[in-house]
């Protein structure tokens, strides 16, 4: 079975451009979350959804935003890349917001 | 705010070693504790844990829960060399769906 798939797999933009990462959930998991993990610390919560309708959003800029198409996948978006932009995105999917989340091998982002 | 705490930040050994990684946690609304090893880039799962003093044990890898005094343990009996990874800790609670607040990391390295 397909785990969680993201893409691309690395991603090189330059400081005020604009950014869309895409995620494929497990089959059969409907919600997604994205997570932001730069380099030496740990992943950091930024948004979840369930059934296309955000279900929660952590501490970070309007800047982020995302959405979930009725296939369940999902895409996050960063406008006006910063220099502190530049981590690993990590896409999370489980079966219901109640059920372990499995992680996706991530887009690696780096902004100059 | 919503808190998770690993140690030691890094760990190196020997093969046949036992080693024993630290979680402490301060979480609003907590559900469950998580552990995931990294070695990469996607996380992969081992543990969930929701009761306390109840091990889970996967192979040479076992955890365990304290709800009273907020912590975790995650132990490796007769580490190998593909040991080597990050480990996370990750804590499902807070006001947001079931979003996972994560810890630093414990880095361990294997040596043969």
């Amino acid at each position: 079975d397909a785990g969680v798939t993201q893409s691309p797999t690395h991603l090189i933009k330059t400081r005020g451009q604009h950014v869309t990462l895409r995620c494929s959930p497990i089959s059969g998991h409907k919600s997604v979350s994205w997570y932001q993990q730069v380099l030496g610390q740990g992943p950091q919560f930024i948004f979840q959804y369930y059934e296309k309708e955000e279900r929660g959003r952590g501490n970070f800029p309007d800047r982020f935003s995302a959405r979930q198409f009725p296939n369940y996948s999902s895409e996050l978006n960063v406008n006006a890349l910063l220099l502190g932009d530049s981590a690993l995105y990590l896409c999370a999917s489980s079966l219901s917001t109640l059920d372990t989340q499995y992680f996706g091998p991530g887009t690696r982002l780096t902004v100059l | 705010e919503d808190k998770v705490v690993q140690s030691p930040l890094s760990l190196v050994v020997h093969e046949g070693d036992t080693v024993t990684l630290n979680c402490s946690y301060e979480v609003t609304n907590f559900r469950s504790l998580l552990w995931y090893k990294q070695e990469k880039k996607a996380p992969t799962f081992l543990f969930m844990l929701t009761s306390s003093g109840i091990e889970k044990k996967s192979g040479r890898l076992s955890s365990i829960l304290d709800k009273k005094e907020l912590f975790s343990i995650l132990n490796i009996t007769a580490t190998q060399t593909g040991d080597s990874a990050i480990y996370l800790c990750a804590v499902e609670g807070g006001n947001a769906g079931n979003m996972l607040t994560f810890g630093g990391g414990t880095r361990l390295m294997v040596k043969p």
